[in-house]
């Protein structure tokens, strides 16, 4: 069964700093693997979407790797902003019912 | 990409009652994802749901508490029956947003239960 973990659970950072969240997967036979913001009591808007053959992605100031042979994926956030303040959640999607297995989010602040 | 709206977007609700989720998607889509999050939590997987069968569930949760239907290529229901308060959770609503199963995956805005 697959797990996926997020560390750190939480981050504050100051406004401007480069900053990397980091995901890790026990099982590598993937379809793709999906980065997801939620802010509080929000529902998930999805940011990047790699696919299981591809190695990173990127949109804006976001950039998203992977690394199937070891089962990471890190989240790339450039010159943070403090609206960049929210819940980060990696999820990768696999097995026969294509379904998708969550990490437990990483809680990132930005300070102003 | 995929827009999905839920509704109710929240509800307060007595122990002992029942609440149907609704969920619309502005697609025909094969697959319908019912997921939970519970307080503080990530989200869980509840059920899948084609259309023209029967749900498949995930491991703990049964189909007379959180019974599903999928009467077309567009809408779903979850039902929360028998409620308590360890029912209070955001429930979403999620779609495949192609034909692959390597595409993006998209969620409803979520329905915020509170049970007392």
């Amino acid at each position: 069964k697959q797990e996926v973990t997020q560390i750190p659970a939480a981050l504050s950072v100051p406004e401007g700093e480069n900053l990397v969240l980091n995901c890790s997967f026990t099982d590598s036979a993937i379809y793709n693997l999906q980065w997801f913001r939620q802010d509080p009591g929000k529902g998930l808007t999805s940011l990047l979407l790699i696919q299981s053959s591809q190695r990173e992605q990127t949109s804006g100031r976001l950039n998203a790797s992977l690394d199937k042979s070891s089962g990471r994926s890190t989240l790339y956030i450039a010159a943070s902003q403090p609206g960049d303040s929210a819940t980060y959640l990696c999820a990768s999607k696999g097995g026969s019912a294509r379904q998708l297995t969550f990490g437990s989010g990483t809680q990132l602040t930005v300070l102003p | 990409s995929a827009v999905i709206s839920q509704k109710p977007s929240r509800d307060i609700c007595q122990r002992g009652t029942s609440l149907t989720i609704q969920c619309q998607v502005d697609s025909q889509v094969t697959m319908m994802f019912w997921y939970r999050q519970q307080p503080g939590q990530s989200l869980t997987l509840i059920a899948t749901a084609n259309q023209g069968s029967e749900a498949t569930y995930e491991s703990g949760f049964v189909i007379d508490k959180f019974p599903i239907s999928r009467p077309n290529l567009t809408f779903s229901t979850l039902t929360v029956s028998n409620m308590s308060p360890e029912d209070s959770s955001i429930y979403l609503c999620s779609v495949e947003g192609g034909a692959g199963a390597a595409e993006t995956q998209y969620f409803g805005p979520g329905t915020r239960l509170l049970v007392l």
